[in-house]
């Protein structure tokens, strides 16, 4: 019930191309989904997030689509560059911060 | 010193040992937080402090023992570990609210031998 399922695992893609990931959740008292991206020997941070009164949410490259009725969220990276390079986390949360339950991230790599 | 800091980066230890993680936010907050990260694994939470008390504690061994002694420095004391225990340690700080993100500190990669 609590848990955020991500795919995919691994994700290569060309400089310049689509990336998108996908999360989904069964817990429907879920209000808050946020994005987070972590470098290699950072801690992740925030990259975007939303809240389920809403479809999509853009910001710069990055957009959230959201559909509430599938319980599914997709993260998707526009003109993906080498600098996108990371490992993206989806999570979830009811209430308070501490209630955010995190999916088992995407390393995703953008190859020149 | 900006954000969350935590130290040491990088720490060996024998299951024997006793060790401590620091963590120390500069950003006025008033939650903390230590998330354990294991590869392929999602961000578990081990323990969050609001306002100096601990409110969650998700059942953590108790080798591992959460020190919060103002609403600026978090401590994980680590004792008599195991090798699974291994893993990158994550500290983040918050704001209690609606919509407050985690900032997360680097971690502390741990590896106990």
């Amino acid at each position: 019930q609590q848990q955020v399922k991500q795919s995919p695992q691994s994700l290569i893609v060309q400089k310049g191309g689509i990336s998108i990931i996908n999360c989904a959740y069964e817990n429907t008292a879920f209000d808050y989904f946020p994005w987070y991206q972590q470098f290699p020997g950072k801690g992740p941070a925030l990259l975007i997030a939303i809240r389920p009164d809403v479809s999509e949410k853009k910001e710069g490259r990055f957009t959230i689509s959201f559909n509430k009725s599938a319980k599914q969220f997709s993260l998707h990276i526009m003109d993906s560059q080498p600098g996108d390079s990371a490992t993206y986390f989806c999570a979830a949360r009811t209430g308070t911060a501490s209630k955010l339950t995190f999916g088992t991230g995407t390393r995703l790599q953008v190859t020149l | 010193e900006t954000g969350v800091t935590q130290t040491p980066r990088h720490l060996v230890m024998g299951m024997t040992n006793k060790k401590s993680l620091k963590c120390e936010q500069h950003l006025g907050h008033n939650a903390m937080y230590w998330y354990k990260q294991s590869a392929k694994k999602p961000l578990e939470l081990m323990f969050v402090y609001s306002l100096e008390e601990r409110v969650e504690n998700n059942s953590v061994p108790s080798r591992f023992s959460p020190e919060c002694p103002n609403s600026s420095h978090l401590f994980l004391h680590l004792h008599t570990l195991q090798p699974e225990d291994s893993a990158l340690y994550l500290c983040a700080s918050s704001q209690e609210g609606l919509d407050s993100p985690l900032h997360f500190g680097n971690g502390t990669r741990l590896t106990v031998t």
